[in-house]
């Protein structure tokens, strides 16, 4: 089992729609939490940081439940930029080690 | 301009030689990380280090070996040992400290013919 698990894609809405994004992670030890977007053959880049609180930046709202291991991403009033892979990052351990899940990918249609 | 820097963008090199890739970041970052992407699938770590002279293994280090003898640079080789070494290498670092953000290069496309 892979230490970090998400959805498989791809998910295939029209603009406007809402999706919403899993995530589990299998080891208790992790310590933070992220989402990253990545366009074809480009860099990861930072979608935003989770927290046991919830966070939110405009249309996106992550969340963190330590007790279940689960994180979640949910997008709302899908753009047709928002079409990219989004991939789920957990921190643990000493060594700062950043494990990735294999990504869920997005594609908006008009 | 602070950034992670990889360096070639494309590199092609026939089976059995050695390649290094070049990472090199001036943002004063303690952890430094190589990943390899195959065709849709997700980012796999190869080694880490968390500071200066000092790395760890990441799932798939078989093939592959890494130095960290400065802050800014972390080189990843590719030997002849690894058996599929064609892939898109990615290089990212971050601070030392937990709940920070990794900043990625912009990757080597590495094709072995």
């Amino acid at each position: 089992r892979k230490e970090v698990e998400q959805d498989p894609g791809p998910f295939n809405v029209p603009e406007g729609a809402t999706v919403a994004f899993n995530c589990t992670y299998s080891n208790s030890a992790s310590q933070s939490f992220f989402w990253y977007r990545q366009d074809c053959r480009k860099e990861p880049k930072l979608l935003m940081s989770v927290y046991s609180s919830g966070n939110e930046d405009g249309r996106f709202t992550a969340q963190l439940n330590r007790a279940s291991q689960y994180i979640s991403l949910l997008i709302r009033d899908s753009k047709l930029s928002d079409s990219a892979t989004y991939l789920c990052v957990v921190t643990r351990g000493g060594y700062n080690k950043l494990i990735f899940g294999a990504g869920t990918r997005l594609a908006v249609h008009p | 301009d602070g950034g992670i820097t990889q360096s070639p963008k494309y590199l092609f090199r026939k089976e059995g030689q050695n390649v290094t890739l070049s990472c090199e970041q001036n943002l004063n970052h303690d952890a430094m990380y190589w990943y390899r992407q195959d065709p849709g699938q997700g980012l796999r770590l190869i080694y880490y280090s968390q500071i200066v002279n000092d790395f760890q293994k990441g799932d798939i280090a078989e093939g592959y070996s890494v130095s960290r003898e400065k802050k800014e640079s972390f080189p990843l080789t590719v030997t002849s040992a690894q058996k599929n070494p064609t892939a898109f290498y990615l290089c990212a670092s971050k601070p030392g400290q937990m709940n920070t953000e990794a900043f990625f290069g912009q990757g080597t496309r590495l094709t072995v013919v």
